[in-house]
């Protein structure tokens, strides 16, 4: 099956800074990726899609000034956190699809400890 | 009322068992189907993907699509300590921003 690539795998950083995150689509172009944010025992919650070459739509109640995508290329999007909080660590991970009719393909995931 | 309910469990079930998971829906344009596998602290895995009604089998897993009833089920034969995990369904429409919408998950554990 398809790759998508998360980059890093866990980041522990200070509250204030910023974090960015990287999704790769490994072996196939995605004009679209989609960011999910998981908390203990729950099911994913989509935060944005993320479009290549416009901005990013956000899901209602997602801050768009906190968590900056960008879709710069066909096989790379970045979510950055800014300003983390405690608040904000959690489990990010993306996904992309091929095309419009198939599957989606993750990544692995990325565990954010803001301390 | 949800568009996707799945029950959270958890399932405990011995090794060798066949598992029965489900999922029902409300939205009849869903026309995308998958069953992704997600263990502790990692990305959800693709188990199987449909997009007819109808069974789908491949090894031990069987993805089953009702459309009629709006339900879906993944079966897993011969259930190993190693399938423990979360599952979750996941559907989605033809048109629009190929946006997936996930049940709950559930999650299962294998006993030896």
């Amino acid at each position: 099956g398809a790759v998508v690539s998360q980059h890093p795998s866990r980041v522990i950083c200070k509250s204030g800074t910023s974090v960015k995150i990287e999704c790769r689509s490994l072996d196939f172009q995605a004009t679209t990726m989609f960011w999910y944010r998981q908390f203990p025992k729950q099911s994913l919650m989509l935060m944005a899609t993320s479009n290549e070459g416009s901005k990013a739509t956000y899901e209602q109640g997602v801050e768009k000034d906190k968590f900056l995508i960008n879709h710069a290329s066909l096989t790379l999007s970045t979510l950055t956190v800014t300003s983390a909080h405690p608040e904000d660590s959690s489990f990010y991970i993306c996904s992309a699809n091929r095309d419009q009719r198939t599957e989606a393909f993750f990544g692995q995931g990325t565990r954010l400890t803001v301390v | 009322q949800k568009e996707v309910e799945q029950d959270p469990g958890p399932l405990s079930v011995p090794e060798g068992a066949i598992v029965s998971l489900n999922c029902t829906y409300s939205n009849s344009a869903f026309q995308y189907f998958m069953w992704y596998r997600q263990y502790s602290r990692k990305g959800p895995e693709l188990l199987m993907y449909t997009y007819s009604s109808g069974n789908k089998e491949d090894g031990r897993f069987t993805a089953q699509v009702d459309k009629s009833s709006k339900y879906i089920s993944l079966f897993i034969r011969d259930s190993q300590p190693s399938d423990s995990a979360t599952y979750l369904c996941a559907m989605r429409t033809f048109q629009g921003a190929q946006k997936l919408v996930f049940g709950q998950g559930t999650r299962l554990t294998i006993n030896p």
